[in-house]
C-alpha cells in the first residue's frame, strides 16, 4: 500500500530538548516536504527536498533542520524546541510526473506540544 | 507571488442544504488546483483536482468544483450535505513551475448540523 508514515504521532516535550520526527514514503517519490498546520493559518511549508542530499527552505524554516540521506526518508529535526513550535506537523511526498499535477500525498500528522 | 485565498473561515449549514466553499487564486500561465479535506483528528485527503480539460471536476462523494479562469476561482460545491461532511477544507495550488510545494489557503471549516 502506497503511504507516507510519520512517527511519533503525538509528542509532548519541554523547551530545549532536541527531538526528531521521522517521515518515510514507499512510493519512490523524489520530492518530500514538511508542513506545519496552525489554526487560522492553514498549512505552511517548513522545508522541502527535491532528491537525496538536496533540500531547501520553505516559508517558515526558522528553528528546524532536515536531512535527506535516503530517498524514502525525510526527518524533521528540532534542535532546541520552543513553545511557538507547538503545532500539527505533516510530511508529504510528491510525484514528479506532470500529468499528476504535482499533487502531494500526506502522512497522518504529528501533534507536537512544547511546554 | 502566487497565492490562494479562501474567503470564508467558517461555514455552518444544516443537513441536506447546499453549500459553496469559495476559493480564489492568483492568476498564472498554467494552474493546477486542488481541494483537500481534513476530517476531525485526521490527516489531509485529496478531494478533487483540476489539471486541464473540463472545468468542472467531481469527487466520489458528491462534491464538485468549477475552474473559472476569468474570475480566478475554484469554488467547491455540494447540492446536499451530510453530517459526515463536517470537516476542514483546504484549497491549494503548486508553487511555481517546479511543483516542489503546495500553497494552501487558510482553510474553511464546514459544520453540518441536523
Amino acid at each position: 500500500e502506497a503511504q507516507v508514515t510519520q512517527n511519533p504521532r503525538y509528542l509532548i516535550t519541554v523547551t530545549g530538548k532536541k527531538l526528531t520526527v521521522t517521515c518515510s514514503q514507499n512510493m519512490n517519490h523524489e520530492y518530500m516536504s514538511w508542513y506545519r498546520q496552525d489554526p487560522g493559518l492553514g498549512l505552511r511549508q517548513i522545508y522541502y527536498s527535491m532528491n537525496v542530499e538536496v533540500t531547501d527552505k520553505g516559508d517558515v524554516p526558522e528553528g528546524y533542520k532536515v536531512s535527506r540521506k535516503e530517498k524514502r526518508n525525510f526527518p524533521l529535526i528540532l534542535e532546541s524546541p520552543s513553545p511557538n513550535q507547538t503545532s500539527l506537523y505533516f510530511c508529504a511526498s510528491t510525484s514528479t510526473e506532470r500529468a499528476l499535477g504535482y499533487e502531494q500525498y500526506f502522512g497522518p500528522g504529528t501533534r507536537l506540544t512544547v511546554t | 507571488a502566487q497565492s490562494v485565498t479562501q474567503l470564508d473561515s467558517q461555514v455552518p449549514v444544516f443537513e441536506e442544504a447546499p453549500v459553496e466553499l469559495r476559493c480564489n487564486y492568483s492568476s498564472s500561465v498554467s494552474v493546477y488546483l486542488f481541494w483537500y479535506v481534513q476530517y476531525p483528528n485526521q490527516g489531509l485527503q485529496l478531494l478533487l483536482k483540476y489539471l486541464s480539460g473540463s472545468t468542472l471536476v467531481e469527487s466520489i462523494n458528491g462534491f464538485e468544483a468549477e475552474f473559472n479562469k476569468s474570475q480566478t476561482s475554484f469554488h467547491l460545491r455540494k447540492p446536499s450535505v451530510h453530517i459526515s461532511d463536517t470537516a476542514e477544507y483546504f484549497c491549494a495550488r503548486p508553487r511555481g513551475q517546479a511543483g516542489t510545494a503546495l500553497i494552501f489557503g487558510k482553510g474553511t471549516t464546514l459544520s453540518v448540523s441536523s
